[in-house]
């Protein structure tokens, strides 16, 4: 099984900063690597994957980067709406495996 | 546009069997090349990947769940669903139903299931 380890456990920020989330995997896998925003109460929301790809409808300001074991999302300029809890997920291989997650708050 | 929705007792006693189905609307069950899974999170806690259908019937599962869990499609109906037997506490959990392309991108809204006597 693929270990996905998600640093910080949180991030303390303002509105308007430059935020980078950190994602790193026990073993390669390669660009199958997907980011996801929940906000309480709500389903994950896929902003990224292939590990760098935004997927349908999601703001520029979200760029994902990486491959094998590494990989971070950027959030550029973050807006009120982007306070929630990030995961990453690995699909290279089974069983698909989730980060522990990272919550951005004010 | 494809919606999922998930539907089953919220309550289930401890020993017993939770049954959930998702029902697939705005789209086939049968497409090819997609995934349907099922995805939990127990209260304040992170994401954990039960188990997926393919389209053509294999399934997978969780090692951790796998002697418990049972995914089926029922392609008449357009639905899927989870089994997942002998139910503990530790199984409270909100659950979700789930299409994969690559990543996960379709999700149901989630539904509660609390395990207790």
């Amino acid at each position: 099984e693929i270990v996905m380890t998600q640093s910080p456990a949180t991030l303390s920020v303002s509105p308007g900063e430059r935020v980078t989330l950190s994602c790193r995997a026990s073993q390669s896998v390669s660009v199958s690597l997907g980011w996801y925003q929940q906000k309480p109460g709500q389903a994950p929301r896929l902003l990224i994957y292939g590990a760098s790809t935004r997927a349908t409808g999601v703001p520029a300001r979200f760029s994902g980067s990486g491959s094998g074991t590494y990989f971070t999302l950027t959030i550029t300029s973050l807006q009120s709406e982007d306070f929630a809890v990030y995961y990453c997920q690995q699909y290279h291989n089974w069983p698909l495996t989730f980060g522990g997650g990272t919550k951005v708050e004010i | 546009q494809l919606q999922l929705q998930e539907s089953g007792p919220g309550l289930v006693k401890p020993s017993e069997t939770l049954a959930l189905t998702c029902t697939v609307s705005g789209g086939s069950i049968s497409s090819s090349g997609y995934y349907w899974g099922w995805v939990r999170q127990s209260p304040g806690k992170g994401l954990e990947w039960i188990g997926s259908i393919y389209y053509s019937g294999t399934t997978y599962y969780n090692p951790s769940l796998k002697s418990r869990v049972t995914i089926s499609v029922d392609a008449s109906k357009n639905q899927f669903s989870l089994r997942l037997t002998s139910v503990t506490a530790a199984d409270t959990a909100v659950y979700f139903c789930a299409r994969r392309d690559s990543a996960i991108v379709t999700w149901g809204q989630g539904t509660l299931v609390t395990v207790s006597s």
